[in-house]
């Protein structure tokens, strides 16, 4: 257990609709980052949260949207929904933002569109 | 920005043999490169990582071997075992930046 919670595990949806991802950090981490795993893609980092402020962009598309609350847990909006947003999302936690340290990955929110 | 290429995408080994998987980077400014498994429908997970001023660094059956002028590393296996069997993903992080993965190698061991 790597101690990152992430909700729900798995989701299915239609295409046009809007879902939430949950993510709540190891106890202690103060960044959260959002990564995006689909098939031969590996990991995209979409977005970083330190200390409940944005620290850095990837490649997450304008229909996606992030935030990262006082008590550190984070949400990932993703809104107007299509068939290529299928994947597996993951949440990590760090303990420092820019530290060589480890990612501690939750077990991922798996989105299904139809 | 950092762009990491990884090869070879699959790679499957016989039980015992050894397992090489090579990693390169664009940014020369990169000074962490930690390497992920990831088990069938798991999370990622760190194995092993090193900096930049480290050219060599082992774990038990595992080594990561740096090379800074050329810009790769490679992650070395020795004596396979069917729990290696998983996906390993390579990444590389300059400053503050955060990591930037490869695409991974699903790999194999052949009982």
């Amino acid at each position: 257990d790597s101690g990152v919670t992430q909700t729900p595990k798995h989701l299915i949806t239609a295409t046009g609709q809007r879902v939430t991802l949950r993510c709540s950090p190891r106890s202690g981490d103060l960044s959260v980052y959002w990564y995006q795993q689909s098939l031969d893609q590996g990991l995209q980092f979409l977005i970083q949260y330190y200390n409940g402020e944005e620290r850095a962009k990837g490649n997450i598309l304008e229909r996606f949207s992030a935030q990262q609350f006082p008590d550190l847990h984070s949400e990932l909006n993703l809104s107007s929904l299509e068939l290529g947003d299928s994947a597996l999302y993951f949440c990590a936690s760090s303990v420092q933002s820019g530290n060589t340290g480890e990612l501690f990955f939750g077990e991922g929110s798996r989105l299904t569109v139809l | 920005g950092e762009n990491v290429e990884q090869h070879p995408s699959t790679l499957s080994v016989q039980e015992g043999d050894s397992a090489v998987i090579k990693c390169t980077y664009s940014d020369s400014a990169s000074n962490y490169f930690p390497w992920y498994k990831q088990e069938l429908g798991k999370r990622p997970q760190l194995i092993i990582d090193i900096r930049s001023n480290v050219g060599e660094k082992k774990d038990q059956r595992i080594a990561v071997t740096l090379n800074k002028t050329a810009k790769h590393f490679s992650l070395h296996i020795t004596e396979t075992q069917p729990e290696d069997s998983a996906v390993y993903f390579c990444a590389a992080r300059s400053g503050n930046t955060p990591l930037v993965f490869g695409k991974g190698t699903r790999l194999s061991v052949i009982a």
